[in-house]
């Protein structure tokens, strides 16, 4: 049984640019969570996709966006990069959207915003 | 506002020693609360969750975790630490969102180092 998959793994951009992350969810979840782990600090919320709808989104400003596809996969996107942004994407997947169910992580994505 | 508060930003223990990692949270009403453990550049590993019932909950690994309303902690025990347990640990309130689902909300994380 495969679980929380991203790629690519670590990634390298220049303040300025856009980046695309990918994830695949575990086998059978149909709810995507996004979260931003920067160093030394715990994950953040970003947002979380669901039918192909964001459903809920935390405090971060509109360069970063995302989208979920019918398979369920999902991409975050974060445009005009900033320092800042150099970080630890992490994604996350569940079944359905009781507030019980267990989320599962991924090994996450590595952005350094250089 | 939610929050969720690890006191101990570094803790060594010896191998084969007990562990306690205390958690203290801030949240309205009955929380949804979850331990997990992320090793040198991995993602997270759920460890043990709460959600209702009998209040002392057994995880993986020999891990346990007690929720006490009263203190608002949902502190994590093992009896026996072993090297390998050596590594970041996180624990996390979850949300409620508006439209369903949950957010978690992590603490700071407290970093165990295990000595031989």
């Amino acid at each position: 049984d495969a679980g929380v998959t991203q790629s690519p793994t670590h990634l390298i951009k220049t303040r300025g640019q856009q980046v695309t992350l990918r994830c695949s969810p575990k086998s059978g979840h149909d709810t995507v969570s996004w979260y931003q782990q920067a160093l030394g600090q715990g994950p953040q919320f970003i947002f979380q996709y669901y039918e192909e709808e964001e459903r809920q989104r935390g405090n971060f400003p509109d360069r970063f966006s995302g989208h979920q596809f019918p398979n369920y996969s999902s991409e975050l996107n974060v445009n005009a990069l900033l320092l800042g942004d150099s970080a630890l994407y992490l994604c996350a997947s569940s079944l359905g959207l009781s507030s019980g169910n267990t989320i599962y992580f991924g090994e996450g994505s590595w952005l350094t915003v250089v | 506002a939610q929050s969720v508060t690890q006191p101990d930003i570094h803790i060594t223990v010896s191998e084969g020693a007990s562990l306690e990692l205390r958690c203290n949270y801030s949240y309205g009403a009955t929380p949804y609360l979850f331990w997990y453990v992320q090793s040198p550049g991995q993602g997270l590993q759920l460890l043990l969750k709460y959600f209702s019932g009998d209040t002392l909950v057994q995880g993986i690994k020999g891990f346990e975790a007690e929720f006490k309303r009263s203190q608002s902690s949902f502190n994590l025990r093992k009896p026996s630490v072993h090297w390998s347990d050596a590594a970041e640990y996180f624990c996390a309130v979850g949300l409620p969102l508006n439209q369903a689902g949950t957010a978690l909300i992590f603490g700071k994380g407290t970093t165990l180092s295990v000595s031989s």
